[in-house]
């Protein structure tokens, strides 16, 4: 089975500066990649995905990641945060010949004015 | 506009009731998902289907039961809730090309079920 790690659970920060959010994954397959956001009293929304091809891959709202295989991470980035980044952001994957996506425990963002 | 809907919103209901999540999509998707989401942990697949009359058990185990007489429609009963099965319930659905292929469509998601057992 797939495991996939948040390492933060809970992560404050200031608006207008730069956000990281962590992704680690356990594979010994290729997989494809998914970050999702959620708003409260609201479903998951797809921030962005990586199937193949460039291993940085941009998504809605500004937000960014980049696949590292060796590494076995898709860190999710943005350079400038909105108050309306705050939000609920989980991580995801599914095996290339899978049918289950894995999802991470999330990370809690909270933007501060 | 095609969505996903998901109702009731809130429950909040005694010990021993059945109930039943109702989860509609209006986009045509075969594959449709039930999550079980708790504070702090990842989303567990409960249940899913590939289409109609295709039901199958996720890794998590649950008290459960889904059915798919309709490709829009994928409702989740619980026929006796416990204070156990206290939890937001989550439903999506994703497009599917075949048995055998892989399925990695982005997955559309409701605004969720928040279940309370007293």
């Amino acid at each position: 089975a797939q495991s996939v790690t948040q390492l933060d659970s809970q992560v404050p920060v200031f608006e207008e500066a730069p956000v990281e959010l962590r992704c680690n994954y356990s594979s010994s397959v290729s997989v494809y990649l998914f970050w999702y956001v959620q708003y409260p009293n609201q479903g998951l929304q797809l921030l962005l995905k990586y199937l193949s091809g460039s291993t940085l891959v941009k998504g809605i709202n500004g937000f960014e990641a980049e696949f590292n295989k060796s590494q076995t991470s898709f860190h999710l980035r943005k350079p400038s945060v909105h108050i309306s980044d705050t939000a609920e952001y989980f991580c995801a994957v599914i095996q290339n010949t899978g049918n289950q996506f894995y999802f991470g425990t999330g990370t809690s963002l909270t933007v501060i004015p | 506009e095609a969505d996903i809907y998901q109702t009731p919103r809130y429950l909040v209901i005694g010990t021993g009731k059945k109930i039943t999540l109702e989860c509609s999509q209006t986009m045509g998707h075969d594959k449709m998902y039930w999550y079980q989401q708790d504070p702090g942990m990842e989303l567990h697949l409960i249940h899913y289907s590939y289409g109609v009359n295709s039901t199958e058990k996720g890794d998590l185990s649950s008290e459960s039961t889904v059915s798919r007489i309709r490709t829009e429609h994928f409702p989740l009963t619980l026929e006796s809730a416990r204070p156990s099965h206290t939890s937001q319930y989550l439903c999506a659905s994703s497009e599917y090309t075949s048995l055998w292929e892989n399925s990695y469509n982005e997955q559309f998601f409701g605004p969720g079920t928040r279940l309370t057992v007293l």
